[in-house]
């Protein structure tokens, strides 16, 4: 079936360092790629997406990479903050399905 | 910030009992959806909603029933609640149409544990 992987499960940087989420999807018909961030208590949040007809996407601090070919998507923190600690959820999804296909998680600390 | 709301945030109930988990948005969405959340975060997907009357099961077996007589309300309901229900449950809308991407608005979560 479809499915997401998510790489890595943890992932501790200090203050200051860039982080990256490395992410991987089966079906290629997928063409909307979100991140979602979820801090502790609170639901899922949309952070930034990217759609298969884009390779690369920045919004200040954040940015996300998409390779079609090899079925792979990114996220890239620069400049962590301790605010930016929290689980980090990939997903590929359909346009104008239904599914949305939700990675394992990434949970990060950011270190001050 | 989205506009869904989960009620109750917290609730510690013993076995054996009903519950029902509420679930309401105020952006007409079509779409909804139940998740259940591990202690170690991954999101499973355990009910669904095309629209009013509209009710689907998703990925993970679930014990529990959801209804949708009107677009903005989404009630989960366990009729009969054991220790292995314990768990974080998350409701999420987002829009339907053929050229509308899914971003899913979640809401905050009910914990929920079952003594």
């Amino acid at each position: 079936g479809e499915n997401v992987e998510q790489h890595p499960s943890t992932l501790s940087v200090q203050e200051g360092d860039s982080a990256v989420i490395k992410c991987t999807y089966s079906d290629s018909a997928s063409n909307y790629f979100p991140w979602y961030k979820q801090e502790l208590g609170k639901g899922p949040q949309l952070i930034i997406d990217i759609r298969s007809n884009v390779g690369e996407k920045k919004d200040q601090r954040i940015a996300v990479t998409l390779n079609k070919t090899a079925k792979h998507f990114s996220l890239h923190i620069t400049e962590t903050q301790p605010e930016d600690s929290a689980v980090y959820f990939c997903a590929a999804s359909l346009t104008g399905g239904f599914k949305t296909i939700f990675g394992a998680g990434t949970r990060l600390f950011v270190k001050a | 910030e989205a506009d869904i709301y989960q009620t109750p945030r917290y609730l510690v109930i013993g076995t054996g009992k009903k519950i029902t988990l509420e679930c309401s948005q105020t952006m007409g969405h079509d779409k909804m959806y139940w998740y259940q959340q591990d202690p170690g975060m991954e999101l499973h997907l355990i009910h669904y909603s095309y629209g009013v009357n509209s009710t689907e099961k998703g990925d993970l077996s679930s014990e529990s029933t959801v209804s949708r007589i009107r677009t903005e309300h989404f009630p989960l309901t366990l009729e009969s609640a054991r220790p292995s229900h314990t768990s974080q449950y998350l409701c999420a809308s987002s829009n339907q149409g053929g050229s509308s991407y899914n971003e899913q608005f979640f809401g905050p979560g009910t914990r929920l544990t079952v003594l």
